[in-house]
């Protein structure tokens, strides 16, 4: 399983785009990335997935350059609501293989 | 019901006693995932289903922790002899696993287990 690093925690203002960046080096070539966010006492929630260039929802983007080592998840004008740990996961979406998570980026919106 | 169950919600028990949680997943889903979170920590994998067996069991911790979907659907996260460490937050989560889409997992809200 490719292991991925993401920054502990990020702060930001309201109205600010945010962007987190996990580093993903040994992602393997059915791996795709995967994106969560998770609020207090409550259970993640898929944000975003992606596998190559640019993906965009009503959420947010994700940017993943060529050589996919890394990948951004972009949150547009964030707003006090988007204070909440994001997960960066990466693998294949065969279904056959746990899923894994790691820490997390704990994301602190700011008035 | 619309999401994944899980039930109880919250649950205190004494070290030592056994205890059942209970996880409902969203109708048609065939995988079931059991992870446990600690404050401050990210959800530590446990085990999952496909269907009726367990594919993978490498993240419970020992054998005191057991995991039944006998009928493919609700599951049982079983814990024997408490401890206080096992006090976390236990989440169910529940994914279609059609081939195609995404893979998501939808997570139920989980349940609180102290250990006194």
């Amino acid at each position: 399983l490719a292991k991925t690093t993401q920054p502990i925690s990020m702060d930001s203002y309201e109205g600010q785009e945010v962007n987190i960046t996990c580093s993903h080096n040994n992602i393997a070539t059915n791996d795709y990335i995967t994106w969560y966010q998770q609020f207090p006492s409550q259970g993640p929630r898929f944000i975003i997935q992606g596998y190559k260039t640019k993906v965009t929802n009503e959420v947010a983007s994700l940017f993943i350059p060529a050589d996919r080592k890394s990948s951004t998840l972009s949150l547009p004008r964030v707003s006090l609501s988007d204070t909440a740990v994001y997960y960066c996961l990466v693998g294949d979406r065969r279904g056959d293989d746990k899923i894994i998570f790691g820490k997390g980026t704990r994301l602190h919106i700011l008035p | 019901g619309a999401g994944v169950s899980q039930t109880p919600s919250n649950k205190v028990t004494e070290k030592g006693k056994y205890v059942e949680l209970r996880c409902d997943p969203i109708s048609g889903h065939t995988a079931l995932y059991w992870y446990r979170q600690s404050l401050g920590q990210g959800p530590e994998f446990l085990i999952y289903f496909q269907g009726t067996g367990a594919a993978d069991d490498s993240g419970l911790p020992n054998d005191r922790f057991f995991a039944v979907r006998p009928e493919g659907s609700v599951s049982t996260l079983k814990i024997q002899r408490t401890e206080r460490g096992d006090s976390a937050v236990y989440l169910c989560a529940s994914s279609p696993w059609t081939g195609g889409g995404t893979g998501e997992l939808f997570f139920g809200e989980g349940s609180r287990l102290t250990v006194l």
